[in-house]
């Protein structure tokens, strides 16, 4: 039972290249979401699905794109990298219901790109 | 984007003390959680609260609803060495967007 499972967990990129974050659960939860971890500034919202076949941005969505491709999978696409876009990221599901218990974080991402 | 107050950014504190952090928005939230992060890790919660007012335990931590639903706090007590790590509260506010919106992080440094 992996929960959510990320990847790459490391990756260097050079400015202008692209690259795609991937992450799978297996925790049957409908809603997958993408943040970003920057020093000093907490968890941003990048982009978020409530259910398969919707997508949302949150408060940082430019220069990303995503893709539910199925209930298990939610991708994160970075088409031209920049060095800002330097971070430690996330993704995470959550199960919605009469109780919610938060969302159930991956182990992250961490991207560099110079 | 809309953040939680979340206080202190950081603290230092001795082996065996109690902590204390919180978080306070002008929002009213229907839910509180509190997670923490371990270095190189994921956030992994540690308690959820569900009305005001609530009292929570787990293990050496307490965690409160605040009455006014608009904040909450954390306790840990006789603090150790693998308590560090960067501890977060998130709130769902009551107009159900399938969103959390998360404090700044308390970052915990334990002195043995």
């Amino acid at each position: 039972n992996a929960g959510v499972t990320q990847t790459p967990k490391f990756q260097v990129l050079k400015t202008g290249q692209s690259m795609t974050l991937q992450c799978a659960q297996d925790m049957n939860h409908n809603s997958m979401y993408w943040y970003r971890q920057d020093p000093g500034m907490g968890l941003r919202l990048i982009y978020y699905s409530a259910s398969e076949g919707t997508t949302d941005k949150g408060e940082v969505p430019n220069g990303y794109n995503v893709s539910r491709l199925n209930k298990r999978e939610f991708s994160l696409r970075l088409e031209s990298a920049a060095p800002s876009q330097t971070s430690v990221y996330f993704c995470a599901t959550a199960r919605w219901g009469q109780d919610n218990y938060g969302y159930t974080f991956g182990s992250g991402t961490r991207l560099t790109v110079v | 984007g809309q953040q939680l107050n979340q206080s202190p950014q950081s603290m230092f504190i001795q082996e065996g003390e109690d902590v204390s952090m919180n978080c306070t928005s002008s929002s009213i939230f229907n839910t509180w959680l509190w997670y923490k992060q371990d270095p190189g890790e994921g956030p992994v919660l540690l308690i959820a609260l569900y009305k005001a007012g609530e009292l929570t335990s787990n293990g050496r931590l307490t965690a409160q609803f605040g009455i006014t639903r608009k904040d909450s706090f954390l306790n840990i007590s006789a603090s150790i060495p693998s308590d560090v790590g960067i501890y977060f509260c998130a709130g769902l506010t009551t107009s159900g967007t399938y969103k959390y919106i998360f404090g700044t992080g308390t970052r915990l440094k334990v002195l043995a």
